[in-house]
């Protein structure tokens, strides 16, 4: 089941400069699209969402834009830092209901001095 | 700021065991979770659980899997006889209402559980 898919396993961007994670996804009944950042033996932080309805969700450094008829949607960090060295999950799910996450392999993000 | 709480942070059983993962989430929440994520692999969707009776469960939540709210504060997983495949780091998350204003679930930090 590779609903939503995150197809780079990690990412290393200089510190200062923007990083940008990808994330598909199949299913077109998904409303809901999150970006949960995850550091070991930790559970995983909501960091900033977005609904169906908009393209984009401005929260401080972080963006995330939505391309429905691409089934894409991406975070864009600017600008990135060291304490945002972590595993960001992507996530998806519908509005009805008991809001199950169907959630992304995850992408590790390294940010280098 | 409120948070959620599990416990034991890692259990070590062997396999047949029962195995019970506490978790207390946050205070007002109403809308309650069991995720897991074996190593290496994605955060899998477990069961969902409201006004005490199961909402949604994943294929992967069969017989051997339960959950419980015995109290106003506790939510619990049991896995009666656990397998090695069972082994995994458990997230408990709640939520007020889920669909809200951002979608979020609040997660906490984790039960490892070992079975050999």
């Amino acid at each position: 089941d590779q609903q939503v898919k995150q197809n780079s396993p990690s990412l290393s961007v200089q510190e200062g400069r923007i990083s940008i994670l990808n994330c598909d996804y199949t299913n077109s009944m998904f409303d809901y699209f999150l970006w949960y950042k995850k550091y070991p033996a930790e559970g995983p932080t909501f960091l900033i969402s977005i609904s169906s309805i908009k393209d984009k969700n401005e929260d401080g450094r972080f963006t995330v834009f939505l391309n429905k008829s691409a089934k894409h949607l991406s975070l864009h960090i600017v600008p990135s830092q060291p304490g945002d060295s972590a595993v960001y999950f992507c996530a998806a799910s519908r509005i009805q209901g008991a809001q199950k996450l169907v959630f992304g392999q995850g992408t590790r993000l390294t940010i280098n001095p | 700021e409120p948070e959620v709480t599990q416990t034991p942070s890692h259990q070590v059983t062997q396999m047949g065991q029962e195995v019970i993962l506490r978790c207390v989430p946050i205070s007002n929440h109403l809308y309650f979770y069991w995720y897991r994520q074996i190593l290496g692999q994605k955060v899998e969707f477990l069961v969902s659980f409201y006004n005490n009776e199961i909402s949604e469960k994943s294929e992967i939540f069969d017989d051997q899997f339960s959950v419980e709210r015995p109290d106003g504060s506790n939510f619990t997983l049991k896995i009666r006889s656990t397998k090695l495949e069972d082994s995994a780091m458990y997230f408990c998350a709640s939520t007020l209402h889920p669909g809200g204003n951002t979608g979020e679930l609040f997660f906490g930090e984790g039960s490892r559980l070992t079975v050999l």
